[in-house]
């Protein structure tokens, strides 16, 4: 039971580049979220889904995508990366209660 | 909207000390309320989780109170230890009837503790 993982650890990326960062979780759970965390912050919320083919914007979604095909897969997409993209960014799925996090994605754009 | 605050934002201590870590949310309908633990360049570690009914929840050295209706969460930390240096997180989830909203988080306490 690998929980949540995340692909890749690190990245850095040029200006106006783009990538799309992977989320997979094994838990069966239909509700899935992209948040972000800036150095001496919380974390903010980019995307969520509930479920398979169901996305909705959180508090931060300029300058990124998401699709949710399957229940396990939630792919956060960066399309012409800026600098004010740079940041760790982490997936989580939850059950009825408590959400789990993956390991998370340190993203550096320059 | 819901607001997390984390007082004090650092905090160090000498080993062996008890303390309090503190959260406050400006909305009191909240489905639970979660603390975690990140270490310097890693992921979040769920520390313990309370039910909006529930008034506290207690793991080993560690002890989280919830008071809904004044909107506060404490993280008591017992016999502290240099290996509980970490920042620790509160987030609430909201309530929506039931349904699984996402966590609002606070921006973290960084514990210090010394040897």
């Amino acid at each position: 039971n690998a929980g949540v993982t995340q692909t890749p650890k690190f990245r850095i990326l040029k200006i106006g580049q783009s990538m799309t960062l992977q989320c997979a979780q094994d838990m069966n759970h239909n509700y899935m979220y992209w948040y972000r965390q800036d150095p001496g912050m919380g974390l903010k919320l980019i995307y969520y889904s509930v479920g398979a083919g169901i996305t909705d914007k959180g508090e931060v979604p300029n300058g990124y995508n998401v699709s949710r095909s399957t229940t396990e897969d939630f792919p956060l997409r960066l399309e012409l990366a800026a600098p004010s993209q740079t940041s760790v960014y982490f997936c989580a799925s939850s059950s009825r209660y408590e959400q789990y996090f993956g390991p998370g994605t340190r993203l550096t754009v320059t | 909207k819901q607001e997390v605050t984390q007082i004090p934002a650092a905090l160090s201590v000498p080993e062996g000390e008890n303390l309090v870590l503190n959260c406050s949310f400006t909305d009191s309908a909240i489905y639970n309320l979660q603390w975690f633990r990140q270490d310097p360049g890693k992921g979040l570690t769920s520390l313990l989780l309370i039910q909006s009914s529930q008034r506290e929840q207690t793991s080993g050295r560690l002890n989280a109170s919830l008071d809904k209706s004044s909107g506060r969460s404490t993280l008591y930390i017992a016999a502290s230890q240099p290996g509980d240096s970490a920042t620790y997180l509160c987030a609430v989830r909201r309530d929506y009837g039931g349904s699984q909203g996402n966590l609002i988080f606070g921006k973290g306490t960084k514990l210090s503790v010394k040897p």
